[in-house]
């Protein structure tokens, strides 16, 4: 059981260039999402998703993209990169666990843009 | 709106101290309170969590319980080893929802 997945695991990109990073789950959760993790500011949450086809922006949606075509995959676009997208990036998804959700999160990608 | 707060580290302790680390929350309906820890270079895990009121979750010999009166889930283990050195992060979600919301997280340092 592979959980969530993330590639790639490092990534350094120079300002303007666009990637995609990719996050997959086995869990056939229908709730994904992306955070953003920067010192002293703990994860801000960037989009959403609570199913095939239907995405929601977070608290810093600014500058990413999201699509969410299959339960299992929801890949985060940065179409113009900025030195300020330099953050480490986290994936999860949750799922019901008794009557409560629990998040899983996966490795993260670790995102330089000069 | 619904938010925790958790206190400011870095925290440093000796191996086999006594750790706490606290964590109050916001929130206008009931919320389940969770703990997470991230080590270093990895993603977060679940470490343990409490659905209701006076629960205690446990795990790894750390503990938590849910007060509702002090609105608070503070995180206690009794005796921390070298091993223990992570981020901890706090975190709710209303009973009736799916977003989660995370603290700042706090860095736990043991030294032998």
């Amino acid at each position: 059981n592979a959980g969530v997945t993330q590639t790639p695991k490092f990534q350094v990109l120079k300002t303007g260039q666009s990637m995609t990073l990719q996050c997959a789950q086995d869990m056939n959760h229908e709730y994904m999402s992306w955070y953003r993790q920067d010192p002293g500011m703990g994860l801000r949450l960037i989009h959403y998703s609570v199913g095939a086809g239907i995405t929601d922006q977070g608290e810093v949606p600014n500058g990413y993209n999201v699509s969410r075509s299959t339960t299992e995959d929801f890949p985060l676009r940065l179409l113009s990169a900025a030195p300020s997208q330099t953050s480490v990036y986290f994936c999860a998804s949750s799922g019901l666990a008794g009557a409560v959700y629990e998040q899983y999160f996966g490795p993260g990608t670790r995102l330089t843009v000069t | 709106g619904d938010s925790v707060t958790q206190m400011e580290g870095p925290v440093t302790l000796s191996e086999e101290a006594f750790l706490t680390i606290n964590c109050t929350y916001t929130a206008t309906g009931y919320p389940s309170l969770f703990w997470y820890v991230q080590y270093p270079g990895e993603g977060l895990q679940l470490l343990l969590k409490a659905t209701k009121a006076d629960d205690k979750g446990s795990n790894k010999g750390f503990e938590a319980t849910y007060r509702k009166e002090t609105t608070s889930f503070h995180l206690e283990k009794g005796s921390v080893q070298v091993s223990d050195s992570a981020v901890y992060f706090c975190a709710l979600i209303m009973n009736t929802g799916n977003q989660f919301y995370f603290g700042t997280g706090t860095s736990l340092t043991v030294i032998p």
